[in-house]
Order: structure tokens, then C-alpha cells, then sequence
């Protein structure tokens, strides 16, 4: 069956240090791999994508990056700041249509 | 910027009752999409609408139904409100041959 994991566990960084994200798959084939960030009690919001092509993708303080043979993207925030505290999906995608499949988050809780 | 409104932030209702869930896109996308999220379970597709009167199943879509007259709206209709129906409904919307989706803010429903 489909499945997309991402660390159930809440993930605790001191702030500065760099917060890694992993979201792994199987038995997708995914065309491309998005990641949103949500705060409590508020929708998603989109943050970056990468497509099957790419490695690597960078926005300012954020890098992804997306290895299709051991079918995993590695999700990093450099420098995190206690702002950064949130939950953090990734979502996979297909050529075949416009629907997402949401992994369940993963919380980050950065402290000063 | 791109707005996704959703109705209500918040809705209580009794079993049995018919419930009506809006969501109102102000980009003219042309797909939008209703999911609901419950802890430890994550984001799960109800339904989607790629069209103006068109829909598609999504993974739960059993005891929902969904119209979408305009193309900015698209709404979720509980026809007989259960108690396992209780969760957070989030609205999305997305342009065509664009993957980022836009959601709104979320409408916490409780069903007693």
C-alpha cells in the first residue's frame, strides 16, 4: 500500500542550529514533492517544491532536497529562530492529476 | 495574494442535522479541493472539483457531498451530521497546471 512517512515524534533544536525534516515514501511515483509549513489552528502554507528531476531546491533559509532511488526528501531550515516552531508536511503529487497526498507532519519546536 | 475564505471558523451541530461548509477562491482557480484533518491521521481528501459542476472522489468521501455552482465557490454538505464527523475541514484551491495549493483557514466542526 501507498504510504508516505514523516517523523511522528515532535522534533526539539536549539535555535540557530539547522532543523532537518525527513519525509520518506513507497510505492509512489511521485512526478513532484511539495512542503508546507502549519501553524496551530490555521490551513497549510505552501513553501517549497521540487519536481523528480531536480536535487536540490534552496529559498532563503530553506534547502530541499529529493532522492527518487531511496525515495526520500530531506527537508532543512538553517539558522532555525523560535518562529520557525510549526508543523511541516510534505506532500507528494502526480502528473496524473492535481490532488496531493499529505504525509502527517512533523512539529518542530525551536527554543532560544 | 491569493485568499481562500472558509464560512465559519468554528460550527457546532447535532447529529442527524444537514451541514453546509463554504469555501470562496478569489484567483480564479480552476480546481479546489476539501479535505478534513484529525490528529494522527493528517490531511485526507474528501473531495475535488477540477471544474465548474465537476467533482471527484477523493479518498473519504463517504457520508459528503460537494457542489460547486461557480466557479469560485465550492462547497461540502454533510447530509446527516455524525459524531465520527467531528474535525477540522480545510478548503484548498489551486490554477491548473500548477501544483502549490492555497488553503484557508480552516473550520473546526464539532458534532454532538
Amino acid at each position: 500500500s501507498q504510504k508516505i512517512e514523516q517523523n511522528s515524534e515532535a522534533l526539539n533544536i536549539q535555535e540557530g542550529k539547522t532543523a532537518t525534516l525527513t519525509c520518506n515514501y513507497t510505492n509512489y511515483s511521485p512526478a513532484y514533492l511539495q512542503w508546507y509549513r502549519q501553524d496551530p489552528g490555521r490551513g497549510p502554507v505552501f513553501l517549497l517544491l521540487i519536481r523528480e528531476n531536480e536535487k536540490e531546491k534552496r529559498k532563503e533559509r530553506l534547502k530541499v532536497t529529493f532522492d527518487t532511488t531511496l525515495k526520500q526528501s530531506l527537508f532543512h531550515i538553517t539558522a532555525s529562530q523560535p518562529a520557525d516552531s510549526a508543523t511541516y508536511l510534505c506532500a507528494l503529487g502526480t502528473n496524473s492529476g492535481y490532488a496531493l497526498n499529505f504525509g502527517k507532519g512533523t512539529s518542530l519546536l525551536v527554543t532560544p | 495574494d491569493v485568499k481562500v475564505t472558509q464560512s465559519s471558523r468554528y460550527l457546532v451541530k447535532r447529529t442527524g442535522e444537514k451541514v453546509f461548509l463554504e469555501c470562496v477562491q478569489d484567483m480564479d482557480h480552476e480546481n479546489m479541493f476539501w479535505y478534513r484533518q484529525d490528529p494522527g491521521l493528517g490531511l485526507r481528501l474528501i473531495y475535488f472539483s477540477y471544474d465548474v459542476k465537476m467533482k471527484e472522489k477523493g479518498d473519504i468521501p463517504e457520508g459528503y457531498s460537494v457542489s460547486r455552482e461557480k466557479k469560485e465557490r465550492f462547497s461540502l454538505i454533510l447530509e446527516s451530521a455524525s459524531t465520527n464527523q467531528t474535525s477540522m475541514y480545510l478548503c484548498a484551491s489551486s490554477f491548473n497546471r500548477e501544483e502549490t495549493q492555497y488553503f484557508g483557514p480552516g473550520t473546526r466542526l464539532l458534532v454532538l
